[in-house]
């Protein structure tokens, strides 16, 4: 079973609008962090926003904002005001375990490609 | 901010030979690092768990041996591609965990790898 799961491969928002990108999860660790990265063209990965699995609270970074849904597994990405800057791939992305050494390593979704049109 | 550095940004090899891919940490310390594969189009899958001083943890499915990592001091690992074929032509991306502080990954640009 795929452990984070993207199910919009493309997703098309008009500029100064919000937008939803989904992510599902699946861990049966108890301890882990979902993590949503942009990625240009050029292939750089940028990191956008964290959520820890004890957060209480959503995590918000400016115009990013992470809806954390805990019992429903989906840690969805909102971004307010898209910009044309804002066209990229976005992956949300999955650590388990409370981290150390190997277990900081990350499972990433297949991504959807936001295209933000004028 | 934390700083990764990939060289080269981009490679073009023949059939046959090796390439070094380095990943360096510019402004701290990565006891750890990763190093990830990406085809056009997909996700990045990770390849390997790079840690200073000690052999690299692989992912199932990856030959240590085409893909020989070092991890030989705190700010650097080096990944080889030995023996080079047009299907390890990919995108190799490497990340570092900053070893001082509660930090996550933090990605490198990239490496364009071209195998002909």
């Amino acid at each position: 079973a795929q452990k984070i799961t993207q199910t919009q491969p493309g997703m098309f928002v008009q500029e100064k609008e919000a937008v939803t990108l989904d992510c599902t999860y699946d861990t049966s660790d108890p301890s882990y962090g979902l993590f949503w990265y942009k990625q240009p063209s050029s292939g750089e990965m940028i990191f956008l926003i964290y959520q820890g699995s004890y957060d209480q609270q959503n995590a918000t970074e400016g115009r990013y904002s992470l809806n954390f849904q805990k019992a429903r597994k989906s840690a969805n990405l909102v971004i307010s005001a898209s910009q044309l800057g804002d066209s990229a791939m976005y992956f949300c992305a999955m650590r388990e375990g409370r981290g150390g050494g190997s277990n900081y390593k990350l499972t990433f979704g297949k991504g959807t490609l936001l295209t933000v049109n004028p | 901010g934390a700083v990764v550095s990939q060289h080269p940004s981009w490679v073009i090899c023949k059939s046959g030979t090796s390439v070094k891919i380095e990943c360096r940490s510019l402004d701290f310390q990565a006891t750890t690092m990763f190093w990830y594969r990406q085809f056009p189009k997909k996700s990045l899958m990770l390849m390997a768990t790079s840690n200073e001083g000690s052999k690299a943890t692989y992912e199932q499915g990856v030959e240590k041996d085409k893909f020989l990592i070092n991890h030989a001091s705190l700010t650097l690992s080096t990944l080889t591609v030995t023996s080079a074929h047009p299907e390890d032509s990919s995108f190799y991306i490497c990340s570092a965990r900053d070893s001082s502080v509660w930090a996550e990954q933090y990605f490198g640009p990239g490496t364009r790898l071209t195998v002909t």
